[in-house]
């Protein structure tokens, strides 16, 4: 079963603006992580921003900020104030416990943004 | 400078051959990963290890094996068992101890089928 699910295959915003992406997760451990990572067309993988199952407050990075509303399974990214060097892939994962002692993270599909100028 | 090195960026395998994926990393972590992305998608798990000399399956593990024989080195193998082998695979790392901890990635390497 899909367990992080980003419904937006392709995303365009305007520099400047913000931009929200969308990611969804599945899980009944009560202890859990969420992570968005930026896959520019290199081919690297930038962790951007950290959300724990327990943290009341949405966690912000620079211009990243993560909408964490954890009845709905909701974990969305929003990114401000959009740059051109913002244009990549985006995924949301969760982390959590893998039942042998120790801890996995599973991906999204992932949200390809472009940016105009 | 700490870092988890993948080798080779780009590899071509023949009909019927095994090929290995090297992943060493100098980051004192315990757990290890080994995804694969195909184009325009996600990343799926296909092993995962915690500590050295053991290891679990991930989602997607048919065809591919794997060692942990070193806590530094975790060597991916694709085997002619797996009839569709080209992607994008990625190496990465974390401390084993938590949900908060991040992955560290390698640069991946690009695998094609001759």
């Amino acid at each position: 079963a899909q367990k992080i699910t980003q419904t937006q295959p392709g995303m365009f915003v305007q520099e400047k603006e913000a931009v929200t992406l969308d990611c969804t997760y599945d899980t009944s451990d009560q202890s859990y992580g969420l992570f968005w990572y930026k896959q520019p067309s290199s081919g690297e993988m930038i962790f951007l921003i950290y959300q724990g199952s327990y943290d009341e407050q949405n966690a912000t990075e620079g211009r990243y900020s993560l909408n964490f509303q954890k009845a709905r399974k909701s974990a969305n990214l929003v990114i401000s104030a959009s740059q051109l060097g913002d244009s990549a892939m985006y995924f949301c994962a969760m982390r959590e416990g893998a039942g042998t002692g120790g801890f996995k993270t599973i991906f999204g599909a992932g949200t390809r943004l472009f940016v105009k100028a | 400078d700490g870092g988890i090195t993948q080798s080779p960026k780009y590899l071509f395998r023949k009909e019927g051959q095994n090929v290995t994926l090297s992943c060493e990393q100098n980051l004192n972590h315990d757990a290890m990963y080994w995804y694969r992305q195909d184009p325009g998608q996600g990343l799926r798990l296909i092993y995962y290890s915690q500590i050295v000399n053991d290891f679990q399956k991930g989602d997607i593990a048919e065809g591919y094996s794997v060692s942990r024989e070193k806590k530094e080195s975790f060597p991916l193998t694709v085997t002619s068992a797996q009839k569709n082998p080209t992607a994008f695979y990625l190496c990465a790392s974390s401390t084993a101890y938590s949900t908060n901890e991040k992955l560290f990635f390698g640069s991946g390497t690009q695998l094609s089928v001759l």
